[in-house]
């Protein structure tokens, strides 16, 4: 299958620790890549392969798999973690990549 | 510092061919494992993956789009070039191309993307 699936809407209160997942076929053998994006602005790699992150994104970020299913993780969320959030993997082919519907996350 | 910039025409006619260029700095596509890839969003809508060159030349597509797509590299002009036949209105959307380093598969950098609008 080439689809990722996404939970569309997610909340978190300030402070608190919320998780977004992702799940697709392809996951149960390559690790995905997770985006953060807010309006009107490319997108910004977060995290990526087992869990890693750029130098430059806060370690209250990290990101995990199981089977099907992977997370990205925030710790302690903050206001300006507010925005859309993507994950893309392999399908199960391997071959070609895909992204998630994507996961609107209101910090409350 | 590796930028990208995506230029093409903001306007385009249905049934006409699309062509966009992704100029590049900061980094070769004649590197091990590098690649850049192609993705667009449609205003209000996910992110779509649509296709990928590796620095040997290896293409890869989205298969629902693939018939419709050819992705080229030119090396000494740090460009990457999408085309696109047959245009919607329903490919109306912004454009990225991005960076993709070796090792995991991510999208470390983007350029700001250009916005396709079809309209007849």
């Amino acid at each position: 299958s080439s689809e990722v699936t996404q939970d569309p809407v997610v909340s978190v209160a300030l402070g608190q620790t919320v998780r977004i997942t992702c799940q697709g076929d392809g996951l149960r053998n390559f690790y995905p890549s997770w985006y953060q994006q807010k309006p009107g602005q490319a997108p910004v790699l977060v995290v990526y392969g087992k869990n890693n992150r750029p130098s430059e994104i806060p370690d209250r970020f990290s990101g995990s798999s199981s089977g099907d299913t992977a997370s990205l993780t925030i710790a302690g969320a903050q206001a300006e973690d507010e925005a859309d959030y993507y994950c893309n993997c392999r399908d199960s082919s391997g071959r070609h990549l895909v992204f998630g519907g994507g996961t609107k996350l209101t910090v409350l | 510092q590796i930028t990208l910039k995506e230029s093409g025409p903001t306007l385009v006619k249905p049934t006409q061919t699309l062509t966009l260029t992704c100029t590049f700095s900061g980094f070769s596509l004649s590197s091990g494992g590098v690649g850049v890839a192609w993705i667009r969003q449609p205003p209000g809508k996910a992110l779509e993956w649509l296709a990928l060159i590796y620095w040997d030349d290896d293409k890869r597509y989205s298969p629902s789009l693939k018939s419709r797509l050819t992705i080229t590299k030119d090396t000494s002009k740090n460009q990457v070039v999408l085309t696109m036949t047959n245009m919607d209105p329903a490919d109306t959307a912004t454009y990225f191309c991005a960076h993709s380093p070796r090792g995991f598969d991510r999208f470390d950098s983007w350029g700001q993307g250009t916005l396709v609008i079809v309209t007849s």
